[in-house]
């Protein structure tokens, strides 16, 4: 079973539009994050979510709006695309406040032409 | 806020030979230390990790890393590389707020 699973895989859309990227974790971990990728392999954090709540919001644009249905689960939609948005978003969990280390999920990769 | 820097963002080592990725970090409380590795494609899997206690932590793929509170550094070492250890090699810090923050990374090349 996979820990940290995130949806699609791959996403490839034009600017303008608006999609969603999925993810959900099985480990019983109390809180979810989203992480952004550059071209550069650059880390940079966006939301974390501690059981269903909203902890950690970077400065991020506000066409970015993550979405926690319950603790497993942590959504982020995204409006209006531009081309900068095109990254690799990672999912992550942790319990104990991190200091276990995060779980990773696979990515997603969005390309936005 | 804590914050790492990794020093070297492309180290090429041979095969068999040692491989040491450079790391500091900037903490106002006792850190949290981590590192991880990226294969091409895929996600991040944590490597090793310094909570408390021993300063030298062994991880997986016979990796290890010494935390030097002096130094405010967490270098990553391994004895003798092997091919399949090419990948991208991320330090992180968390102050234990949920909030971990990651290095600019250092790609690993090993030459047959």
């Amino acid at each position: 079973d996979t820990a940290v699973s995130q949806t699609p895989k791959y996403l490839v859309t034009q600017m303008g539009n608006d999609k969603s990227i999925k993810c959900e974790q099985n480990l019983g971990h109390d809180t979810m994050y989203w992480y952004k990728q550059d071209s550069k392999k650059f880390l940079k954090i966006m939301f974390s979510y501690n059981n269903k709540e909203l902890i950690i919001n970077e400065t991020v644009p506000n066409r970015f709006s993550p979405k926690s249905p319950d603790k497993a689960h942590l959504n982020l939609h995204i409006n209006s695309l531009e081309l900068g948005d095109s990254a690799v978003y990672f999912c992550a969990s942790s319990q104990l406040q991190g200091a276990g280390g995060y779980t990773f999920g696979s990515g997603t990769r969005l390309t936005v032409v | 806020a804590q914050s790492v820097t990794q020093l070297g963002s492309h180290v090429s080592v041979s095969e068999g030979a040692l491989v040491l990725l450079r790391c500091n970090y900037s903490s106002s409380v006792p850190p949290y230390l981590f590192w991880y590795v990226q294969y091409p494609n895929q996600g991040l899997q944590l490597l090793l990790k310094y909570t408390t206690g021993a300063t030298l932590v062994k991880g997986i793929n016979g990796f290890e890393a010494e935390f030097k509170k002096s130094e405010t550094s967490f270098h990553l070492t391994k004895p003798s590389a092997h091919m399949s250890d090419a990948a991208e090699y991320f330090c992180a810090v968390s102050e234990g707020n949920n909030d971990m923050r990651f290095g600019a990374g250092t790609r690993l090349t090993v030459k047959p």
